[in-house]
């Protein structure tokens, strides 16, 4: 059975940084295509990023960019989300999900992220 | 960026009604060398992580049970949920895959009535 599980949330001021993780669990980590997807308290969803099992490729919403970093730790089954110059509307729950080609499977219970002053 | 919009943005069914849901996008997600679309369904209930439902516009995913049908191609896609639960009250989500931003529907809420 896959399990993801996202920690490293928490408040933080703008401006701030924050690191997620997401341990993987139950899949064949390395070969696995990885994105994090948040959702803003009572909002949609909104796709962040994506990175590749080798980690070689990633990509990113352009409201991230330059911001956000995604990366992973097959060592380690862990999924990473470096967020810096974070801004009040980065607030949302953070989940990790486990991609099939290009669409997302499996998905972590979330994260929350809260940027306040 | 390709735009998804659905409608409605909320919908009221009757229990073993019919719930229709659209999803439309600004440009065509038909990977037309597989001649498949690139588009899903999630389900999420209150509290939970989306659910994947429908991929590729029309496959259901394991599991899921057969009163869910997508539907469509190119830009118009249909969620098609037959004979309405009680656990089917959810907010609906599409999402292409087609190109990167994968971009979301803004999410339809499916409530009892």
């Amino acid at each position: 059975e896959v399990q993801l599980l996202e920690s490293g949330g928490g408040l933080v001021q703008p401006g701030g940084s924050l690191r997620l993780s997401c341990a993987a669990s139950g899949l064949t980590f390395s070969s696995s295509v990885m994105s994090w997807v948040r959702q803003a308290p009572g909002k949609g969803l909104e796709w962040v990023s994506v990175i590749s099992g080798s980690g070689d490729s990633a990509y990113y919403a352009d409201s991230v960019k330059g911001r956000f970093t995604i990366s992973r730790d097959n060592s380690k089954n862990t999924l990473y989300l470096q967020m810096n110059s974070l801004r009040v509307d980065d607030t949302a729950v953070y989940y990790c999900a486990k991609d099939r080609g290009s669409y997302s499977v499996y998905w972590g219970q979330g994260t929350l992220v809260t940027v306040s002053s | 960026d390709i735009v998804m919009t659905q409608s409605p943005d909320s919908l009221a069914v009757s229990l073993g009604e019919r719930a229709t849901i659209n999803c439309r996008s600004s440009q065509s997600v038909l990977y037309s060398s597989i001649n498949k679309n690139n588009l899903v369904w999630y389900q999420q209930k209150s509290g939970q992580p989306p659910k994947l439902l429908i991929y590729w516009a029309s496959t259901r995913e394991s599991g899921v049970p057969d009163r869910f049908i997508g539907s469509g191609s190119g830009t118009d896609f249909t969620l098609t949920i037959s004979n309405l639960q009680a656990e089917d009250v959810a907010v609906y989500y599409c999402q292409q895959y087609y190109s990167t931003p994968r971009t979301f529907g803004q999410g339809t809420k499916l409530e009892i009535k």
